[in-house]
């Protein structure tokens, strides 16, 4: 079984300060690692994807997550937050075994940007 | 811009009509899901279709009714509802198994009176 912990329901950060948005995930296999965003309203977009290789995966609008294997974790970051980024952050896995290609979701990361 | 699209966007429902949520995706893409997500909440997952076969059913209630005529479209059936399944549905496709990514629709907004 597989689970998912975005550490922060809600991250407060300044206009052009550091984002940082953490996942931790428990799986038995290595698995796939993925970073979706939902602006309000809307449906979720794909931010980035970590399946093999480079540890350190470059996504949309900035954003970028590095594959922590030792510490089961996938942390996403951007160096400096616009206030478009505002919106709800989810970290989900799957299992590269599976076919059906099931995500297992953490429970969000609500991002705000002040002014 | 998604390339899964779901209509309607806004829908609003008795809970003795019958309406449908209709998906189309344009990615050649032969899995297909629905999941439902409730405020502040992640999304939950309720049906898999993959190569137009029902393969994951979570427990749905027989009142949710997935169909999947060809490898584009996906529809779900709607009767009877609850007001508690009042929600944003989501559609989203993806190409097993060398494609894990999963791309997800816009949503239709659902509300049962």
């Amino acid at each position: 079984a597989q689970s998912v912990t975005q550490l922060g329901s809600h991250v407060s950060v300044s206009e052009g300060a550091l984002v940082l948005l953490r996942c931790n995930y428990s799986s038995s296999v290595p698995p796939y690692l993925f970073w979706y965003v939902q602006y309000p309203n809307q449906g979720l977009q794909l931010l980035l994807k970590y399946t093999t290789g480079a540890t350190l995966v470059k996504g949309i609008n900035g954003f970028e997550a590095e594959f922590k294997k030792s510490e089961t974790s996938f942390h996403l970051t951007k160096p400096s937050a616009h206030m478009s980024d505002a919106a709800e952050y989810f970290c989900a896995v799957s299992d590269p075994l599976n076919a059906g290609n099931m995500l297992t979701f953490g429970g969000g990361t609500r991002l705000m940007v002040k002014p | 811009d998604t390339e899964v699209t779901q209509t309607p966007k806004h829908l609003v429902m008795g809970m003795t009509n019958k309406k449908s949520l209709k998906c189309e995706q344009h990615m050649g893409h032969r899995a297909m899901y629905w999941y439902k997500q409730k405020a502040k909440k992640p999304p939950e997952l309720m049906f898999v279709y993959s190569y137009e076969k029902l393969s994951i059913n979570e427990s749905v209630p027989s009142r949710f009714s997935p169909e999947c005529p060809n490898s584009s479209l996906l529809n779900l059936h709607l009767h009877a509802l609850q007001p508690e399944d009042s929600a944003l549905y989501l559609c989203a496709s993806s190409q097993p198994p060398q494609g894990p990514a999963i791309y997800f629709g816009e949503g239709s907004w659902l509300t049962v009176v």
